[in-house]
């Protein structure tokens, strides 16, 4: 069974860092293409991030370009988001998602399994 | 402002049939497959459709997607009170070094 089970979140004041951890099981981890989607209080989804099986190609929205980085440790199943000089407008629940397939396969951004998700708040 | 558009709201009586509309542009949509996701009130979202009309394993066949040109739409058929539901459409967005796209969510009523 494919479990995704994020942690890291928390409160953190404008400008603070915080580095979010998603601990994968249930699938061959370094196979597949790992995303972070996040979802503001009452709002919709949004991408944030991705990164490839190997970790070296990765992908971010503008929102977030320069001041998040996204990276994993394959031998510990673990996807990690690096967030620095955060700012009120990054609260959001924080999900960790599972691509179909590998980065370099068409489709690859249809994510099939979620985590639970984990809240940052940034307020001072 | 999100980049695929969506009805805010949508509604249906049970048993009915209701589409949900995503409108993109050449850079997404046009260029690009088409995925669908359910979020129930306080959970994660479901991945419902893939690759413009297929779906995950243990997805009812209530549940379908199209999409043609730079729209594409999602159909639930038999309408039921569990599918009151956040629906959201996404797809790879080919401008700006390339970035996944998500429609605004539309928000299903079973009335």
């Amino acid at each position: 069974e494919v479990q995704l089970l994020e942690s890291g979140g928390g409160l953190v004041q404008p400008g603070g860092s915080l580095r979010l951890s998603c601990a994968a099981s249930g699938f061959t981890f370094s196979s597949y293409a790992m995303s972070w989607v996040r979802q503001a209080p009452g709002k919709g989804l949004e991408w944030v991030s991705a990164i490839s099986g190997s970790g070296g190609s990765t992908y971010y929205a503008d929102s977030v370009k320069g001041r998040f980085t996204i990276s994993r440790d394959n031998s510990k199943n673990t996807l990690y988001l690096q967030m620095n000089s955060l700012r009120a407008e990054d609260t959001a629940v924080y999900y960790c998602a599972k691509g179909r397939t590998s980065l370099y396969s068409s489709g690859w951004y249809a994510f099939d399994y979620w985590g639970q998700g984990t809240l940052v708040t940034v307020s001072s | 402002q999100s980049v695929l558009t969506q009805p805010p709201s949508a509604s249906g009586t049970p048993g009915q049939r209701v589409t949900i509309s995503c409108s993109g542009s050449s850079s997404n949509i046009g260029s690009n497959t088409v995925n669908w996701y359910q979020q129930l009130p306080g959970t994660a979202p479901k991945l419902l459709i893939y690759s413009n009309n297929q779906r995950p394993s243990g997805v009812p066949d209530r549940f379908s997607g199209s999409k043609s040109g730079t729209s594409a739409s999602l159909a639930i058929s038999g309408l039921q009170s569990e599918d009151e539901a956040d629906y959201y459409c996404a797809a790879w967005d080919d401008s700006l070094n390339g970035h996944v796209v998500f429609g605004g969510g539309t928000k299903l009523t079973v009335l």
